[in-house]
């Protein structure tokens, strides 16, 4: 069982604000890293996928990084939104190995 | 398209009962997998496919059956029900193992 961890657990910021969070995974055998949201009562939906060391996607306010070296990824958010309240999973795939761990995620509850 | 659907949204079980969770997905993808949620506990990968006739177990196995007659459906079974399988059960495809997954709208399940 690998360990794919996610911090803070929980997070409230006032709209307007802009944030951050951290997923970490094993720096060894890395393959992917997914980022996905989960809003409340639906299903995941996947937001990003990041294969390279210093990997930078954006997707409008949204954007992540990835530093495999060293086993973590960062999930940013531009001036947040109410509609950003979800929580927020990453997901780590290592080479050769067809399985994912996903982290516990990250609830993130914006205040208008 | 209809993307993934599970069947039934919501089921009370006694313990000791079996039961079926029913999973299909109309995108030709050969990677389908079963996870449980549970409070704290994120996402955790019950048992894989990477295509028809191939399945494996994932993380917590035990209790489940699968199998994967076909690329459309992935059942799970449960063959004798415990509380502890008291959770959300998410059916999730991909095209590939390496591909981001696309996941069902899950099944609530009740163990009394």
């Amino acid at each position: 069982i690998l360990n794919v961890e996610q911090s803070p657990q929980s997070l409230h910021v006032q709209e307007g604000d802009s944030t951050n969070f951290t997923c970490s995974f094993p720096s060894s055998n890395f393959y992917a890293l997914h980022w996905y949201r989960w809003e409340t009562a639906k299903s995941p939906e996947a937001l990003f996928v990041m294969t390279l060391n210093g990997d930078e996607k954006k997707k409008g306010r949204i954007s992540a990084t990835l530093n495999t070296k060293e086993g973590y990824s960062y999930l940013y958010i531009k001036g947040s939104q109410p509609e950003d309240s979800a929580t927020y999973l990453c997901a780590f795939r290592s080479g050769g190995y067809q399985k994912v761990t996903f982290g516990t995620g990250t609830k993130l509850q914006v205040i208008p | 398209n209809a993307g993934v659907t599970q069947t039934p949204k919501f089921q009370v079980l006694k313990t000791g009962q079996s039961m079926t969770l029913q999973c299909a997905q109309d995108m030709n993808h050969e990677y389908m997998s079963w996870y449980r949620q549970d409070p704290g506990m994120g996402l955790r990968l019950i048992h894989y496919s990477v295509g028809a006739g191939i399945t494996d177990q994932g993380e917590v196995p035990n209790g489940y059956n699968v199998s994967r007659s076909t690329t459309e459906d992935f059942p799970l079974r449960l063959l004798s029900a415990a509380p502890s399988q008291t959770s959300v059960y998410f059916c999730a495809s991909s095209y590939s193992w390496e591909e981001t997954q696309y996941f069902g709208p899950g099944t609530r399940l009740l163990v009394l």
